[in-house]
């Protein structure tokens, strides 16, 4: 049973970046999508991007409008870990961040997504001064 | 970007009553429309995807339904364990992005 295991909290000031690694225990990403997800306390779930294995070799990138030029999202198939980086942080990307893997296919040119279904147990991000 | 809505924001329902969770998107997402299970201090948990496909190992009191810009989770029994928020969240099929609504809390009457 594939686990994601998630970088541990951090604490950061305004201005800094944060960088937040997931990595599969007792399986791999190959062929898996991988989306970041985050919720600030007391909010509900937000996506934040994620990358989608294209073509077998290629990790194709999205992210939300809203991150758009402050997340970088990738994933090393290598040793099955993604990482989720965001900068010029402000107080309100005070938040639990939390990697979830997807099953996706492509048939016939069109994609399919299967869910989110296993989860990190999410990261810890501060940002005060 | 397509915005989701959930309806009601809190559901109180009996334990072994029926709770029908809405969920609407602002234009339509096909059958792109997956529900979620998050209990206080948890990850989230799949439970349905392509808008009505049970997840691995959720049980058969769970069932979505709908398409285009409707959706409705159905939890048939109340188990005291499905106390709980619910998030529907959509994805567009090219370029694949997410959005989540602003999910259902369902508490205990």
């Amino acid at each position: 049973q594939v686990q994601l295991v998630q970088s541990g909290a951090e604490v950061k000031k305004p201005g800094s970046s944060v960088k937040v690694s997931c990595k599969a225990s007792g399986g791999t990403f190959t062929n898996y999508a991988i989306s970041w997800v985050r919720q600030a306390p007391g909010q509900g779930l937000e996506w934040m991007g994620g990358v989608i294995p294209l073509y077998g070799t290629t990790n194709h990138a999205n992210y939300a409008q809203k991150f758009q030029g402050r997340v970088t999202i990738t994933k090393d198939d290598s040793t099955s870990t993604a990482y989720m980086e965001l900068t010029s942080l402000r107080s309100e990307d005070t938040a639990v961040y939390y990697c979830a893997r997807q099953s996706v296919a492509t048939i016939r040119g069109v994609y399919y997504d299967y869910g989110m279904d296993v989860w990190g147990q999410g990261t810890t991000v501060t940002v005060a001064s | 970007e397509i915005v989701m809505t959930q309806s009601p924001a809190t559901l109180s329902v009996s334990p072994g009553e029926r709770a029908t969770l809405s969920c609407r998107a602002s234009q339509s997402v096909s059958g792109n429309l997956a529900w979620y299970q998050q209990k206080p201090g948890q990850a989230p948990r799949l439970l349905i995807y392509g808008a009505s496909t049970r997840a691995t190992g959720i049980p058969a009191r769970f069932s979505g339904s709908g398409s285009g810009t409707e959706f409705t989770l159905t939890i048939s029994s109340l188990q005291s364990e499905d106390f709980a928020v619910y998030y529907c969240q959509q994805y567009n099929n090219w370029p694949p992005l997410f959005s989540f609504g602003p999910g259902t809390k369902v508490d205990m009457k």
